[in-house]
């Protein structure tokens, strides 16, 4: 199957400054990736839908200025969390639809995630 | 409002068969998929399902009943590594994915 790659898998930051995590296809265009969150012991929570070369279309209740979402290629979406604080601390997962190669309208291959702890 | 119930938490044996069911009430449905995510890990893709019936792959099978709003997969021949949560997750009309809150399940010897 298709391959998504994040990074990094975990980073430690202190309150108050950004973190930025990248999501690659590597293998594949992708127009659209999806960003998550998941709080332990909770489902995903789909933050903002990222479109190639557009704004990101943002969920409901999430914060478009904290959470900055930049899709300049077919290959790469960035999320940087601006300000961190403790709250922010979280799982982030990236997915991307690989279109072209899966029979499936909405198979989505995910990165392998992004614990963020803020001190 | 969009809706996928599935249980909490589950518990079986080693070797066993178990059942996750889910159901659902979306606005349009283009599909249900399920998916398994070991803790700290990313989901990774089961099943896929958009006509009623049942559909079989090695140890997992995965079955859908649009008229019920309702699927369940089946695990045979449990294994420890089996342990995860699995999620429930519905295309809705717009293509978007709705996600449930996951079952955990918990493999015993």
């Amino acid at each position: 199957g298709a391959v998504v790659s994040q990074h990094p898998s975990w980073v430690i930051c202190k309150s108050g400054t950004s973190v930025k995590i990248e999501c690659r296809s590597l293998d594949f265009q992708a127009t659209t990736m999806f960003w998550y969150r998941q709080f332990p012991k909770q489902s995903l929570m789909l933050m903002a839908t990222s479109n190639e070369g557009s704004k990101a279309t943002y969920e409901q209740g999430v914060e478009k200025d904290k959470f900055l979402i930049n899709h300049a290629s077919l290959t790469l979406s960035t999320l940087t969390v601006t300000s961190a604080h403790p709250e922010d601390s979280s799982f982030y997962i990236c997915s991307a639809r690989d279109h072209v190669a899966s029979g499936d309208p909405g198979e989505l291959f995910f990165g392998e995630g992004s614990r963020l702890t803020v001190l | 409002g969009q809706n996928i119930d599935q249980p909490t938490e589950m518990t079986a044996t080693e070797g066993a068969i178990v059942q996750i069911n889910c159901t659902y009430q979306t606005s349009g449905f283009n599909g249900l998929f399920w998916y398994q995510q070991h803790a700290g890990e990313a989901p990774t893709f089961l099943s896929y399902n958009v006509l009623d019936g049942l559909e079989e792959k090695g140890r997992f099978s995965s079955f859908l009943s649009r008229s019920k709003g309702y699927s369940y997969l089946l695990l045979k021949e449990l294994q420890m590594k089996d342990s995860a949560s699995y999620l429930c997750a519905v295309l809705d009309s717009n293509y978007q994915l709705i996600w449930g809150a996951g079952t955990k399940l918990i493999i015993k010897p």
